[in-house]
């Protein structure tokens, strides 16, 4: 039982080069999101999807890609790596239905830039 | 526009005492509550959920909370505290629009043996 997954779970970048922060998750949910979680600030919404095909902006945005081919996979792009991206990375996903059913979340990746 | 306030950032205990976390919520609508504990280097796990029924909650790990319109809070308490209980507890509220989530800013516990 799986669950949602992430990798990698550790990387480090130098500022400028490129990366994709892969997410699935197994249990068939329709919606899917990015967070990043920085000290004394929670998490804080970057993508979501609400199925394939279909993604949207959340809080904030700036400096990732994503894109929903599956229902399984939601990749996280970074293009030009920035010292401001140094964080922990949280995919998580949720059914969509009923609603209000909480978010289940992957363990995470942690991506420094130097 | 909602929101949600954890009103501290970290909270100390003795092993066996209580636990009071407290969080404030901010919310046009009726809205879903959630509280997520996070241990070191790990994701988010759900404890317990309010979502408009009974407003006493039990959770997992013997935690529970109490949603209180009048006050709008949802504290999150515990009526001994064990040393694995030591991790970062987040409140969460739920804005219905695609089960998209607000996070409080965290509150971590301590447990002193």
């Amino acid at each position: 039982n799986a669950g949602v997954t992430q990798t990698p779970k550790f990387r480090i970048l130098k500022i400028g080069q490129s990366m994709t922060l892969q997410c699935t998750q197994d249990m068939n949910h329709n919606y899917m999101y990015w967070y990043r979680q920085d000290p004394g600030m929670g998490l804080k919404l970057i993508y979501y999807s609400v199925g394939a095909g279909i993604t949207d902006k959340g809080e904030v945005p700036n400096g990732y890609n994503v894109s929903r081919s599956t229902t399984e996979d939601f990749p996280l792009r970074l293009e030009l790596a920035a010292p401001s991206q140094t964080s922990v990375y949280f995919c998580a996903s949720n059914p969509g239905q009923p609603r209000d059913q909480p978010q289940h979340f992957g363990d995470g990746t942690r991506l420094s830039i130097l | 526009a909602q929101s949600v306030t954890q009103l501290d950032s970290h909270v100390s205990v003795s092993e066996g005492t209580p636990v009071l976390l407290r969080c404030n919520y901010s919310s046009s609508y009726s809205p879903s509550l959630f509280w997520y504990v996070q241990h070191p280097n790990k994701g988010l796990q759900l404890l317990l959920k309010y979502t408009s029924a009974a407003t006493l909650v039990k959770g997992i790990n013997g935690f529970e909370a109490e949603f209180k319109k009048s006050e709008t809070s949802f504290h999150l308490t515990k009526p001994s505290a064990h040393m694995s209980d030591a991790a970062e507890y987040f409140c969460v509220v739920s804005f219905g629009g695609y089960q998209k989530v607000t996070f409080g800013t965290g509150t971590k516990l301590q447990v002193i043996p």
